[in-house]
């Protein structure tokens, strides 16, 4: 079986600090696939990033990095600089990589609230 | 826009009753995908369609669910006899081939009263 964890379940920060979110997995599949979406009030998901499991390259993208560790199963998504913009619900996700379904498996979720 | 749209945004129901909802993914994706959102939780998969073929169906899709997708293009989700605990998100979103980002539209919000 498939599952994501994310123990936090709220953070409330102030505007400039820097924020971790953790998430921790497990599978057992050996490809698979790790994304972050973030959800506003608005409620859409909004697609951050889409990790194989077979490149454990850090990335970093603006404000945003991502530290994949697979000896951990965690994939950890760091904010550098927060902004009250980034206030929202972010969710990490797994999905396996097979021919035919791109099923996600979502953590309960981090909301995130950046004080001015 | 060309983004996934759902119909409607909100939808109030009374107990018993049957609801529908719509779905239009984007064009040329031929993967589409129905989720369910509670209250502080993640987004839970409930079906899965490749072009108008349902794939694969959750657990948690009960007998009271149905979905379909004529022709490969939008596709509707049928919930008949509505309960309270129904009440939540639907979520759809459409992908490309296998490993396209999955592209989601803004939900539907479903009350049960």
């Amino acid at each position: 079986a498939q599952k994501v964890t994310q123990a936090q379940t709220e953070i409330s920060v102030v505007e400039k600090e820097d924020v971790t979110l953790d998430c921790v997995y497990e599978t057992r599949d050996t490809t698979y696939y790790l994304f972050w979406y973030k959800q506003p009030p608005s409620g859409e998901l909004v697609f951050l990033i889409r990790r194989n499991s077979f490149d454990e390259q850090n990335e970093i993208s603006g404000r945003y990095s991502w530290n994949f560790q697979k000896s951990t199963s965690s994939f950890n998504f760091t904010i550098t600089a927060s902004q009250v913009v980034d206030s929202a619900v972010y969710f990490c996700a797994l999905s396996p990589i097979i021919q035919g379904a791109q099923k996600l498996v979502f953590g309960q979720g981090t909301r995130l609230t950046i004080n001015p | 826009d060309t983004g996934v749209s759902q119909d409607p945004r909100h939808k109030i129901t009374k107990r018993g009753q049957n609801v529908t909802f719509r779905c239009d993914p984007i064009s040329e994706h031929n993967r589409l995908y129905w989720y369910r959102q509670t209250l502080g939780q993640g987004p839970e998969f409930l079906t899965y369609f490749q072009n108008e073929a349902q794939l694969e169906k959750s657990r948690l899709l009960s007998d009271r669910f149905s979905a379909e997708r004529p022709k490969g293009s939008f596709s509707t989700l049928e919930i008949q006899r509505t309960e309270q605990g129904d009440s939540a998100m639907y979520l759809c979103a459409s992908s490309l081939d296998v490993g396209g980002r999955a592209f989601f539209g803004q939900g539907t919000r479903l009350t049960v009263v």
